[in-house]
């Protein structure tokens, strides 16, 4: 799986977009973008989804680079309960990894603040 | 439809003892996937269980063992505990399927493991 790399921390104020980077020069043709957040002490929580094209759901928006190195996952109108570490997984589809293996870096800690 | 279901919550054991815990996956789930959570460490996948098959192993040491039922429901157990095994422990549920390109995991609460 492809390794990725996010900032640490993050800021963002309360209602503004949110807009959390990583970067995955590695990845190959076939490797998705996961996107997936922790509230503190809580399991993970699946975000969104992508391969090459943008994608939008009730959540959050996934903006992936032509070149597919870089991807934004955008949070349009933070709010005080998206204050989470946002974990960015690149990895193939199911039958490339023989299975649901989940490698996680150590993401971004975003605190949003009123 | 319920989520994935942990328990314990919290759970205190000695060095030593062994412990076991449990994962009940959402209805309709047939893969079930372990991981360890510390603050050193971060999150660490243990292994996936699928259709009662251990399909994908993490880097743990033998203590860590697990095993999943017909109905889904898993089991992850550790042996003679150390004081590094403290964590909070957290399973995540799939569809599991290999045709599928992706796969979406939902996490229960996790069990916060605490070994004195």
């Amino acid at each position: 799986d492809a390794k990725t790399t996010q900032p640490t921390s993050m800021d963002c104020a309360e209602g503004r977009a949110a807009n959390l980077p990583c970067n995955h020069s590695t990845i190959s043709g076939n490797e998705y973008v996961y996107w997936y957040r922790q509230i503190h002490s809580q399991g993970p929580q699946y975000i969104i989804h992508g391969l090459k094209n943008n994608e939008t759901n009730e959540m959050a928006s996934l903006i992936i680079t032509e070149d597919r190195k870089s991807s934004t996952l955008i949070l349009p109108h933070a709010t005080l309960r998206d204050t989470a570490v946002y974990y960015c997984i690149v990895r193939g589809p199911m039958i490339y990894n023989q299975g649901g293996k989940l490698i996680f870096g150590q993401g971004t800690e975003l605190s949003v603040k009123p | 439809k319920a989520g994935v279901t942990q328990t314990p919550r919290y759970l205190i054991k000695t060095r030593g003892q062994q412990v076991t815990l449990s994962c009940s996956p959402i209805s309709g789930h047939r893969s079930v996937s372990w991981y360890q959570q510390t603050p050193g460490q971060g999150l660490q996948f243990l292994f996936e269980y699928f259709s009662e098959t251990q399909r994908n192993k993490g880097n743990f040491p033998g203590r860590f063992s697990g095993r999943q039922f017909s109905n889904s429901r898993s089991e992850m157990n550790v042996s003679t505990l150390e004081l590094g095994d403290s964590a909070l422990y957290l399973c995540a549920s799939s569809l599991g399927g290999l045709t599928s390109s992706y796969n979406e995991q939902f996490f229960g609460p996790g069990t916060r493991l605490t070994v004195l």
